[in-house]
């Protein structure tokens, strides 16, 4: 089975400062990487992921997230955050060939004015 | 992009009673729906994986006779909690799977709260 780890629960952070959430799993196949982003009482909305190709995705609201296979890392970054940014993030893990998507404890991240 | 919903999206129920929430794929169709369930502060637990026109699939700890999963068409699946007790009370969410991009989309979530 996979796991994912999320290091970090909270991450504080000041308005326009970047940040990185962390995310590494466990697998010893090929993998597809998601990160999602929620809401107080929302679904889960889908803020990236990688698949294959390019190690760099980005998103459209700045986010980016590198894939790093030695690591077996997905580390999420923003260069300068905004108040609108503050939510839970979650890392997911699916198997290329398989069915189930396994998600990380997630991170929630506070934007300070 | 594609769209999944739920509903109702808050139900409040008394033990002993049973509840049914239903997942919706508007715009396209899932072979494959999933069924989380989420406690507050906390990441989602996969509960069972429905497959249109066959058994559900649950993951181990989950009771298969309690949460009762119907997945009679391609746009439609259904979680009926039966005899709900106050520690069901939780944050269900489905998901339907997209079989060419493999990517999850995710409905709203259900806060049930049982009484």
């Amino acid at each position: 089975a996979q796991s994912v780890t999320q290091l970090d629960s909270q991450v504080p952070v000041f308005e326009e400062a970047p940040v990185e959430l962390r995310c590494n799993y466990s697998s010893s196949v090929s993998v597809y990487l998601f990160w999602y982003v929620q809401y107080p009482n929302q679904g889960l909305q889908l803020l990236l992921k990688y698949l294959s190709g390019s190690t760099l995705v980005e998103s459209i609201n700045g986010f980016e997230a590198e894939f790093n296979k030695s690591q077996t890392s997905f580390h999420l970054r923003k260069p300068s955050v905004h108040i609108s940014d503050t939510a839970e993030y979650f890392c997911a893990v699916s198997e290329a060939t398989g069915n189930q998507f396994y998600f990380g404890t997630g991170t929630s991240l506070t934007v300070i004015p | 992009g594609a769209v999944v919903s739920q509903h109702p999206s808050w139900v409040i129920c008394k033990s002993g009673t049973s509840v049914k929430i239903e997942c919706r794929s508007l715009d396209f169709q899932a072979t494959t729906m999933f069924w989380y369930r989420q406690f507050p502060k906390q990441s989602l637990m996969l509960m069972a994986t429905s497959n249109e026109g066959s058994k559900a699939t649950y993951e181990q700890g989950v009771e298969k006779d309690k949460f009762l999963i119907n997945h009679a068409s391609l746009t439609l699946s259904t979680l009926t909690v039966t005899s709900a007790h106050p520690e069901d009370s939780s944050f269900y969410i489905c998901s339907a799977r997209d079989q060419g991009t493999y990517e999850q989309y995710f409905g709203p979530g259900t806060r049930l709260t049982v009484t």
